[in-house]
């Protein structure tokens, strides 16, 4: 079945720094990919998707590029801030239906970042 | 007023008790699930609807029941919780071609 692996945390950083979690899937057809935010006390938020090979996805400064080759979606951001610690999930959903709608989605295990001033 | 919204927000319930959990939704969407969240596990899927009349198990379905109510409602039953299914529940919907969507959590202790 499909699964998805992060890398473990928890992730500290101080502010400014180069943020990267990575993410690897394993999937039996073309599935789109996606990275959920979940803030504290909050229910989980889309932060960005990519729904083919080569694709990149990008939201408040975080891109993550889908990599057919390596089956990877690493989130990544250039500079953090303290508001961006939070819980991060990278998922994946299988095309159902003869490819036109989105199947149920597959999570990983989940990265706390926590971001220091 | 939230999209998606669960009912109760937090719940303490003994073991062997039944316990529902209430999800409602304003977006309009055919699907449904329930998640549920564990430290170091991520979010697993329990049981999902992609429409009033269909239900389906997810990969943790032993001990909770589901019942669609109508296109909105959608509620996830614990006939007789365990300690073990201490965890903090999602509801989410979606569209066949959008994200899903979620609602704020119902933290579940059982004692």
């Amino acid at each position: 079945g499909d699964s998805v692996t992060q890398m473990e945390g928890p992730v500290t950083l101080s502010e400014e720094a180069f943020l990267t979690i990575n993410c690897t899937y394993t999937a039996t057809g073309y599935p789109s990919l996606f990275w959920y935010v979940q803030y504290p006390g909050e229910g989980l938020q889309l932060l960005l998707k990519a729904t083919k090979a080569d694709d990149k996805g990008s939201n408040k400064g975080f891109e993550a590029t889908y990599r057919k080759e390596t089956t990877s979606f690493h989130l990544e951001k250039g500079s953090v801030q303290v508001s961006d610690s939070a819980v991060y999930f990278c998922a994946l959903s299988e095309l159902v239906g003869g490819g036109t709608s989105y199947g149920k989605l597959t999570f990983g295990q989940g990265t706390i970042l926590t971001v220091h001033p | 007023d939230a999209d998606v919204t669960q009912t109760p927000r937090n719940r303490i319930t003994k073991t062997g008790k039944r316990i529902m959990l209430e999800c409602s939704q304003t977006k309009g969407h055919d699907r449904m699930y329930w998640y549920r969240q564990d430290p170091g596990l991520g979010l697993r899927l329990i049981y999902y609807s992609f429409d009033v009349k269909d239900i389906n198990k997810g990969e943790i379905s032993d001990g909770y029941s589901v019942s669609r109510q109508a296109q909105a409602k959608f509620s996830l039953s614990l006939e007789s919780a365990i300690p073990n299914q201490t965890a903090l529940y999602f509801c989410a919907t979606s569209e066949t071609n959008t994200e899903a969507f979620f609602g704020q959590g119902t933290r579940l202790t059982v004692v």
